[in-house]
């Protein structure tokens, strides 16, 4: 049974169609993350949500908004595709803090053409 | 502005022998620090942490070290082993308010059977 699931795996798309990520946490996590894993293998958060609130929002484009249903699901959708957002985009969660680490999904790989 | 860094990109060693995995860190605010492993196409996987009242935390084959007046942690590997390839990312977060993991680009360790 997969603790942190991301669907799909592999995502390609055209320039200017919407998308969407779906990420679910099988674990009781009260905490859920993105990441994105750009070109130079950098992982930078975008977004934290902690029981369905968001915490963290990083300097992101409003093309990008997560949306969680309820605290064991935070997907991500994404307007208006432009070739920058090919990359890796990691979902993950965590208890509390996460002081004892995240547990990330395995990826979706966006390419946009 | 990158907060966390590991400057050698990738990092060659003979199956026995030690790996040495350096991170270095600019933020002074940040106590507590993790290093992952990641295999192609999967998610990373937390492997060990340390927090800044320690100098060292060990976990079987894997020695965590940080010199905090140096801002600077290594991850030992003894004795290596080829299933111990995989990138590397060290991290760090600031316990206190936002928790949000600072990532560094990663290492990818080749350990030659």
């Amino acid at each position: 049974d997969t603790a942190v699931s991301q669907t799909p795996k592999y995502l390609v798309t055209q320039m200017g169609n919407d998308k969407s990520i779906k990420c679910e946490q099988n674990l009781g996590h009260d905490t859920m993350y993105w990441y994105k894993q750009d070109s130079k293998k950098f992982l930078k958060i975008m977004f934290s949500y902690n029981n369905k609130e968001l915490i963290i929002n990083e300097t992101v484009p409003n093309r990008f908004s997560p949306k969680s249903p309820d605290k064991a699901h935070l997907n991500l959708h994404i307007n208006s595709l432009e070739l920058g957002d090919s990359a890796v985009y990691f979902c993950a969660s965590s208890q509390g803090s996460g002081n004892y680490g995240y547990t990330f999904g395995s990826g979706t790989r966006l390419t946009v053409v | 502005d990158q907060q966390v860094k590991q400057n050698s990109p990738s990092l060659s060693v003979q199956e026995g022998r030690i790996s040495i995995l350096n991170c270095d860190y600019t933020n002074s605010m940040f106590d507590y620090f993790l290093w992952y492993k990641k295999y192609p196409a999967e998610g990373p996987t937390f492997l060990i942490s340390i927090s800044s009242i320690k100098d060292k935390n060990e976990d079987g084959r894997f020695t965590v070290f940080l010199n905090k007046s140096a801002k600077h942690l290594s991850l030992h590997i003894v004795p290596s082993q080829p299933g111990d390839s995989a990138v590397y990312f060290c991290a760090a977060s600031a316990r206190t308010g936002a928790n949000n993991l600072f990532f560094g680009t990663g290492t990818r360790l080749t350990v030659i059977p």
